[in-house]
C-alpha cells in the first residue's frame, strides 16, 4: 500500500518557528513536494525535495531523507497569514503524473 | 495573466444527473489534472492527461470521464455511476519538467442532492 502520514493540526505563536513532519511509504519515489492551501482556495506550490537536503526559499524550508523515508517542511518568522493547511506530495514517477498528497496538517497561527 | 480557469465555481445536480467540470489554462502545459477534495482529506487523483488525446486513470477514476481535445482544455464529467460525488474538484497542470510543482485553478465545489 501507500501511505503518507503528516501531523492533522500544528499551533504556534506569531514569529515563532514549526516544523511539519512528512513519512511516506509508496511505490516508487522521485520527490517531495509541499503545497500551501487556505481555506477554500486552491493548492500553491512552495517547495519540492529530490535530493536528500535541505532547501530554502525565504521564510521556508524543506528538508529530505531518502533514506529515512522522512521529510519536514520548516516555517520560521510565522505571520498570521501563515494560517493554513498544508500537504506534503510525493511524486511516484518520472512525471507528475502520480502525485499522491498527504491528508494535510491545519497550521493555526495566534497573535 | 497567465492562469488556470475553472468552472462553475459552485454547482448543484439532482442525484442521477451527470455533471460536466470545466478546466482550461493558458499557460501552454502539456499536461493536466483532475484531483478530488473532501473535507479534511487530502487531494486524491482522478484522472490526468500528458499529452492531447490521451489521458490516463488516476487512484479513483471510477464514476469519473475526461476527454483532452485541445492543449488548453480538459472537462471532467462526473457520471451517475460515482456513488458519492459531493466534493471539492480541483485541476491542475504542470510543465513536464520534474519540478514538483502543479499549478491549479480555484476549484469547483459539486453538491449532489
Amino acid at each position: 500500500g501507500q501511505s503518507l502520514e503528516q501531523p492533522s493540526e500544528v499551533t504556534a505563536v506569531e514569529g515563532a518557528i514549526v516544523q511539519i513532519n512528512c513519512t511516506y511509504q509508496t511505490s516508487g519515489f522521485y520527490g517531495l513536494s509541499w503545497y500551501q492551501q487556505h481555506d477554500g482556495g486552491a493548492p500553491t506550490f512552495l517547495s519540492y525535495n529530490a535530493l536528500d537536503g535541505l532547501e530554502e526559499t525565504g521564510r521556508f524550508s524543506s528538508f529530505l531523507s531518502r533514506s529515512d523515508s522522512y521529510g519536514y517542511l520548516l516555517l520560521q518568522e510565522l505571520q498570521m497569514k501563515d494560517s493554513a493547511s498544508y500537504f506534503c506530495a510525493v511524486n511516484r514517477g518520472s512525471t507528475l503524473g502520480r502525485l499522491y498528497f498527504g491528508r494535510g496538517t491545519q497550521l493555526t497561527v495566534w497573535p | 495573466d497567465g492562469g488556470i480557469t475553472q468552472s462553475p465555481k459552485y454547482l448543484f445536480r439532482k442525484e442521477g444527473q451527470n455533471v460536466t467540470l470545466s478546466c482550461e489554462q493558458n499557460l501552454n502545459h502539456d499536461a493536466m489534472y483532475w484531483y478530488r477534495q473532501d473535507p479534511g482529506q487530502g487531494l486524491r487523483l482522478i484522472y490526468y492527461s500528458q499529452i492531447v488525446n490521451d489521458f490516463q486513470k488516476g487512484d479513483i477514476a471510477e464514476g469519473y470521464s475526461v476527454s483532452r481535445e485541445k492543449k488548453e482544455s480538459f472537462p471532467l464529467t462526473v457520471t451517475s455511476a460515482q456513488k458519492n460525488p459531493t466534493a471539492f474538484y480541483l485541476c491542475a497542470s504542470s510543465m513536464e519538467v520534474d519540478t514538483g510543482e502543479l499549478f491549479f485553478g480555484e476549484g469547483s465545489r459539486l453538491t449532489v442532492l
